[in-house]
């Protein structure tokens, strides 16, 4: 059975710091992983995608990579900025099914 | 790229009370879509996936019960709400293999 957690569940920093979000999975017989961003009280907004033939993705200063033979993700955020605080959430598809299963989340604060 | 509505924003209803939430889609045809619920404090759990008009698939025993009248229609739905239906709902579609999700129904049983 698929299982996603993610480390740490908060985080706390000064504007300006560059970060790394983890998020780990048992199944590593995925197709992609996803990385979405919740503000309080909304919806999720899609991050970035990253699809088992490749090994990361950039959008900005958003970099994910990708190693599923060791089941693990990362989110880095460079130069991060006060509009960066909410939750960042992975999710990866049930074996052979488009239906994700998420993490718990790591819920990010960046202070001026 | 897709658009999906979710409406009401929030609800609050007494227990026992029945329910209706409605999602649409705009900007693709036969999408995949998808119900979950986020409780207060925990992750996002599905609760029905569909792949067309009139499939649905329930996900987890519950209270709950899910239709698709049109294509890009999915309503969520109960005949008496518990305490325990309280929580976030949204509402998903898949574009090629990214899913996509809507603003989301803050719902509270009272």
């Amino acid at each position: 059975k698929q299982e996603v957690t993610q480390i740490p569940a908060a985080l706390s920093v000064p504007e300006g710091e560059n970060l790394v979000l983890n998020c780990s999975f048992t199944d590593s017989a995925i197709y992609n992983l996803q990385w979405f961003r919740q503000d309080p009280g909304k919806g999720l907004t899609s991050l970035l995608l990253i699809q088992s033939s490749q090994r990361e993705q950039t959008s900005g200063r958003l970099n994910a990579s990708l190693d599923k033979s060791s089941g693990r993700s990362t989110l880095y955020i460079a130069a991060s900025q006060p509009g960066d605080s909410a939750t960042y959430l992975c999710a990866v598809p049930i074996r052979n099914t488009d239906k994700l299963i998420f993490g718990t989340g790591t819920r990010l604060q960046v202070f001026p | 790229s897709q658009t999906i509505h979710q409406w009401p924003a929030t609800l609050v209803q007494p227990v026992g009370s029945p329910l209706s939430l409605e999602c649409t889609v705009e900007g693709t045809s036969n999408p995949n879509l998808y119900w979950y619920r986020q409780a207060a404090g925990r992750g996002l759990q599905l609760l029905f996936y569909s792949v067309g008009i009139g499939q649905i698939s329930s996900e987890v025993p519950q209270n709950l019960s899910a239709s698709r009248p049109q294509d890009r229609q999915f309503i969520l739905s109960s005949k008496k709400l518990l305490l325990s239906d309280s929580g976030f709902y949204l509402c998903a579609s898949l574009d090629t293999y990214e899913q996509y999700f809507g603003p989301g129904t803050r719902l509270t049983v009272t």
